[in-house]
């Protein structure tokens, strides 16, 4: 158990909708992170945050929100879904962000668009 | 930038010969190397990493890797595989001063009793 916590683990939608995937850091983490795992695309970084503000952006789509709150649990907001948004959604924490940080990962998010 | 290069998306091993999982990788700046594992329905577990210091980095479940700057490369080992070894391995990079982890397309490794 890494101690990041996803919610929920499974989600099943109708394109077009939106959803919500939430995440709660590590005790003591102040950094998340969003990456999507797909087949055909692989393991993606999408965003990151640092104590409440974005730090990095990676391949999200605009149709993809995030934002972490001052509890420094994070929600990623998925909207006007597509067949394609089908994906498990990991969160990642760090305690500091670094580029040494080690992440630790949640179990994910199984989104299925339908 | 930073790119990461698994060869074999697929290795089969009998139990107790070495495991070998390749990875290279290319970045501009000087990288700091990850390897992942991902059980069945799980998430991923970091089984060790190198930032700085001694190449040859021990991790956990007696994996090891070494880092060779001149051939771009990150290749995990363990000398004897075990059942519970079986599961998807992934390679990151992450280049000094960047905050993002690219990812390896992944190798699954299976244990053959």
């Amino acid at each position: 158990d890494s101690g990041v916590t996803q919610t929920p683990k499974h989600l099943i939608t109708a394109t077009g909708q939106r959803v919500t995937l939430r995440c709660s850091p590590r005790s003591g983490d102040l950094s998340v992170y969003w990456y999507q795992q797909s087949l055909d695309q692989g393991l993606q970084f999408l965003i990151q945050y640092y104590n409440g503000e974005e730090r990095a952006k990676g391949n999200i789509l605009e149709r993809f929100s995030a934002q972490q709150f001052p509890d420094l649990h994070s929600e990623l907001n998925l909207s006007s879904l597509e067949l394609g948004d089908s994906a498990l959604y990991f969160c990642a924490s760090s305690f500091l962000g670094g580029d040494t940080d080690t992440q630790y990962f949640g179990p994910g998010t199984r989104l299925t668009v339908l | 930038a930073q790119s990461v290069t698994q060869l074999g998306s697929h290795v089969s091993v009998s139990e107790g010969a070495l495991v070998l999982l390749r990875c290279n990788y290319s970045s501009s700046v000087p990288p700091y190397l990850f390897w992942y594992v991902q059980y069945p329905n799980q998430g991923l577990q970091l089984l060790l990493k190198y930032t700085t210091g001694a190449t040859l980095v021990k991790g956990i479940n007696g994996f090891e890797a070494e880092f060779k700057k001149s051939e771009t490369s990150f290749h995990l080992t363990k000398p004897s595989a075990h059942m519970s070894d079986a599961a998807e391995y992934f390679c990151a990079v992450r280049g000094a001063g960047s905050y993002q982890l690219t990812f390896g397309k992944g190798t699954k490794l299976s244990v053959i009793p």
